[in-house]
Order: C-alpha cells, then structure tokens, then sequence
C-alpha cells in the first residue's frame, strides 16, 4: 500500500508556543488529506479534510484559527497547532487518500506542558 | 450517545481462537464499513471494507454488517499473536472512504 510519513513523530513544546506538524504521502500523489486527533481511549476524530491548492474544511467544534492545515502540494499537508496549551495534548493522525482508501500517517505524539 | 459504540477490550485469547470484534452504530445513513487495525505508535491499516449489508470474507479474516440491527462484526480465524493490536471499526454514509467515524477501537491480545 501507499506510505504516508509525519514528522515529527514526537514533540513536547511549551504553553503558548506553535508547533507544526507535517504530512507528506511518499509514494503517490494526495490531491485530499485529513488530519485526525486521538485522545487516549478515545475514537479518531476528524478534525478537517484538505484539498490541495485550497483551504481546508474544519469540522464541527474544530478552532480553524487555532489549527492552521495547509496543502501547498500533493505530497505535503502542514497542521500548525497555534498558542497551544495543555489540552491540546493529543496524538494527530494525518491520512491520505479519496473515494477508495485512506492511507494513515503513523502519528504524531504532541505533549504541552 | 456515541455514533459508533466499540467495546474498548482488551479482549484476550488463546492462539488459534476464533475472535470475534463487534461495533454498533446508531446512524441508518451509514453505508459503508470498514474495519481497521492499528500497532502500537502505528498509523491504523486497512483490513476490510464492505457497502451495505452482507459478509465477505478475506483469508482469515470475515466482516459482516447487518444494517438492520445497527451492528457489524469481524471475525479473525486462527488467531495468531501477531494479530495482538487494536482493531477499529469506521463507517461513512455515501462519502466512500471520506469523513469517517471511527469506534473506540477493541485491544485485542493473542497469547502463544
């Protein structure tokens, strides 16, 4: 199957500060990508679906001036977790993919303390 | 009341049982369902998807969805250690593989 990587794969940062996390599917063009929050036991929840070129669509409930995603390309989405704080701290799941597949990045543990 | 309900395990076994991982759901717009398995600090990997109702079946591994009842099922065979993962159940209405619902996901460990 298609491979999709994030960077990074861990990141702790402190109250306040911006941390980017990247998406990039290796070995195939993505014109859609998600981004996905996981908090333990709990299920993945969407968080937006990017088209490349264009602005992503947030879900309900999902601060889109707080959670930057950009798709400049069709191998490489951006989620830029702005003024993060605590509650933030969550595991994000970027996947790549349409009508017939999503392909799973491995995730990205972000600790705010 | 969750839109999709996964009993969160962990559920463990001999190996060579017969797994059974289940999920309901409460929306009837649900069309399509699919089912997935996630490692430990892993992205989740698709096992098996099915449209509407029905089984199907693939190696080891058998989904059934009955619409009716609001419940689907995957049924692992022979079950090995390597199977110990997380096992997530995700439904779309007429999206395809866009905007998922995902359970839980049920822990299960096979013992040697």
């Amino acid at each position: 199957g298609a491979v999709v990587s994030q960077h990074p794969s861990w990141v702790i940062c402190k109250s306040g500060t911006s941390v980017k996390i990247e998406c990039r599917s290796l070995d195939f063009q993505a014109t859609t990508m998600f981004w996905y929050r996981q908090f333990p036991k709990q299920s993945l929840m969407l968080m937006a679906t990017s088209n490349e070129g264009s602005k992503a669509t947030y879900e309900q409930g999902v601060e889109k001036d707080k959670f930057l995603i950009n798709h400049a390309s069709l191998t490489l989405s951006t989620l830029t977790v702005t003024s993060a704080h605590p509650e933030d701290s969550s595991f994000y799941i970027c996947s790549a993919g349409g009508s017939y597949e999503q392909y799973f990045g491995p995730g990205t543990r972000l600790t705010v303390t | 009341q969750k839109e999709v309900e996964q009993d969160p395990g962990p559920l463990s076994v001999p190996e060579g049982a017969i797994v059974s991982l289940n999920c309901t759901y409460s929306n009837s717009a649900f069309q399509y369902f699919m089912w997935y398995r996630q490692y430990s600090r892993k992205g989740p990997e698709l096992l098996m998807y099915t449209y509407s109702s029905g089984n199907k079946e693939d190696g080891r591994f058998t989904a059934q969805v009955d619409k009716s009842s609001k419940y689907i099922s995957l049924f692992i065979r022979d079950s090995q250690p390597s199977d110990s993962a997380t096992y997530l159940c995700a439904m779309s209405m007429n999206t395809g593989f866009q905007k998922l619902v995902f359970g839980t996901g049920t822990r299960l460990l096979v013992s040697p």
